[in-house]
C-alpha cells in the first residue's frame, strides 16, 4: 500500500459544485501539503499544515480550504468550483527532522471542473 | 521569492551522463535545492537535496556553486528508464513562512 494515499484519484464535477479531496499517510509525519500541479507550470503549494493545530496558507490558496483532521489526515476543499481549479492536485508530507523540501507525495487525484 | 528557470526538454543516449541546470537567482539564505523525478501518472519522488558545494548519492551527483545562484543535477550513466520529467525545487522555512518553488520541469528522454 502507498505510504500516502489520495481519494478520488480522479473526478469530473461541475462549477459550483463543492468538491473535497483527501490524503491520508502512514508515514508518521507531522507536516502535510497540498500542491497543485499544471501544466508548464510545475507546482504550487495551496496550503500546509506542520502539526495537527497548525493551517498556513501556502502561493496560492485562493478559492481553497483545509482541514487537518488527524496527524495522518489531511483535506482539501473547493468550496465553489470554478473551471480553471482544473489540474491535478498532490498532496505530500515531510519529517520536520530532515531539511524542508524533502517531500514525499501521493498518486495525485486529477480534477475537471466543467 | 526565488524564480526557477529550469530547460524545457534534454535528449540523451543510454550510458550517457547528463546534467541539467536550474537557475535561482534570488534564492534564500535558509532555501535548500531539492531535485525531484515525475514519471506519468504519479507523484513526483525525491532524488537528491542540497544546500551548498556538491552531494552525492547513489543515483546522482547535485553542484551548487558558492553564490548558490544556481545547481546542476547530475545523472551518470542514463538508462532508457531514467526517461521524465525532473523538477528543480527551491525553498525552506524564511521569515514569511514556509516556501517552495518548483521549476517548470525538464522533460528528459533517453534513446536507446
Amino acid at each position: 500500500d502507498a505510504d500516502v494515499t489520495q481519494t478520488p484519484r480522479n473526478r469530473i464535477t461541475k462549477t459550483g459544485k463543492r468538491i473535497m479531496l483527501e490524503c491520508s499517510q502512514t508515514k508518521g509525519h507531522d507536516r502535510m501539503y497540498w500542491y497543485r500541479q499544471d501544466p508548464g507550470l510545475g507546482l504550487r503549494l495551496i496550503y500546509y499544515s506542520f502539526d495537527v493545530k497548525d493551517i498556513n496558507k501556502g502561493e496560492i490558496s485562493d478559492g481553497y480550504s483545509v482541514s487537518r483532521q488527524a496527524q495522518a489526515k489531511f483535506s482539501l476543499s473547493l468550496e465553489s468550483a470554478i473551471p480553471n481549479q482544473t489540474a491535478l492536485y498532490f498532496c505530500a508530507t515531510s519529517d520536520p527532522g530532515t531539511p524542508p523540501g524533502e517531500l514525499f507525495f501521493g498518486e495525485g487525484s486529477r480534477l475537471t471542473v466543467l | 521569492l526565488a524564480k526557477t528557470t529550469q530547460p524545457i526538454s534534454m535528449d540523451s543516449y543510454e550510458g550517457q551522463e547528463v546534467n541539467i541546470t536550474c537557475s535561482h537567482n534570488n534564492i534564500a539564505t535558509n532555501d535548500y535545492i531539492t531535485w525531484y523525478q515525475q514519471f506519468p501518472s504519479q507523484g513526483p519522488r525525491f532524488i537528491i537535496q542540497g544546500y551548498k558545494t556538491k552531494v552525492t548519492n547513489e543515483v546522482a551527483s547535485l553542484f551548487i556553486p558558492a553564490d548558490r545562484k544556481s545547481s546542476t543535477l547530475s545523472l551518470p550513466r542514463v538508462s532508457l528508464s531514467d526517461t521524465a520529467v525532473y523538477y528543480c525545487l527551491v525553498g525552506g522555512l524564511n521569515t514569511g513562512g514556509f516556501k517552495t518553488i518548483f521549476g517548470a520541469g525538464t522533460r528528459l528522454f533517453v534513446k536507446a
